[in-house]
């Protein structure tokens, strides 16, 4: 069936250095990339997302990449802050005729100040 | 616009007892989901409602688990019995549209089954 995988499950990183969370998909179908933020006890939240006829987007110090051939994408966050620590999916989803999103099992990622 | 609201937030009951979760989706939001987020994964859609049709619920253990969205706006989600492995965190989300990806999540219900 569909999965997403995402590497690396945990990942710290120095204030103002930059991180890069990675996710693979395995349905090609598949055309629509979000990435969500949850914070401890909070829920996932959209931060930002790609479709599939784009391959890379751009929002203040996040951006996301897409390689639709290899069938992954990624999350860059430059100048990390302390804020940006969280578990971060990524996830795929097909426009079928229920728009079904897969999600995959989440990075920690630590900001240490 | 006020967010997605589910209740309970938290419910702690024992292995084969039943629980309800209750959610009621952004204003004229048409899709509705439930997740299962087990600690340090990530969400698991159980059932998908697009209105008050189910259009996928392929992951739902319906020996155990139900759900309904009556007039295709409040949703519940009924665990009976409930087992251990039940224990997670449930997210409901809602979306506007079906084309439109973003989904919406509330606060979720933090299950603890003993």
């Amino acid at each position: 069936g569909e999965n997403v995988e995402q590497h690396p499950s945990t990942l710290s990183v120095q204030e103002g250095d930059s991180a890069v969370i990675k996710c693979t998909y395995s349905d090609s179908a598949s055309n629509y990339f979000p990435w969500y933020k949850q914070e401890l006890g909070k829920r996932p939240q959209l931060i930002i997302d790609i479709r599939s006829n784009v391959g890379e987007k751009k929002d203040q110090r996040i951006a996301v990449t897409l390689n639709k051939t290899a069938k992954h994408f990624s999350l860059h966050i430059t100048e990390t802050q302390p804020e940006d620590s969280a578990v971060y999916f990524c996830a795929a989803a097909r426009s079928t005729s229920y728009d079904k999103v897969i999600f995959g099992p989440g990075t920690s990622l630590s900001v240490i100040p | 616009e006020a967010g997605v609201a589910q209740s309970p937030r938290y419910k702690i009951i024992e292995k084969r007892q039943s629980v309800a979760f209750w959610c009621n989706p952004i204003s004229g939001h048409a899709t509705l989901y439930w997740y299962q987020q087990i600690l340090g994964q990530g969400p698991k859609l159980l059932i998908q409602f697009q209105n008050n049709g189910v259009v996928d619920d392929s992951q739902l253990p319906k020996d155990r688990f139900s759900a309904e969205r009556l007039k295709g706006v409040d949703s519940t989600l009924k665990i009976q019995p409930a087992k251990l492995e039940d224990s997670a965190v449930y997210l409901c989300a809602s979306r506007k549209e079906r084309g439109r990806y973003e989904q919406y999540f509330g606060p979720g219900t933090r299950l603890t089954v003993t």
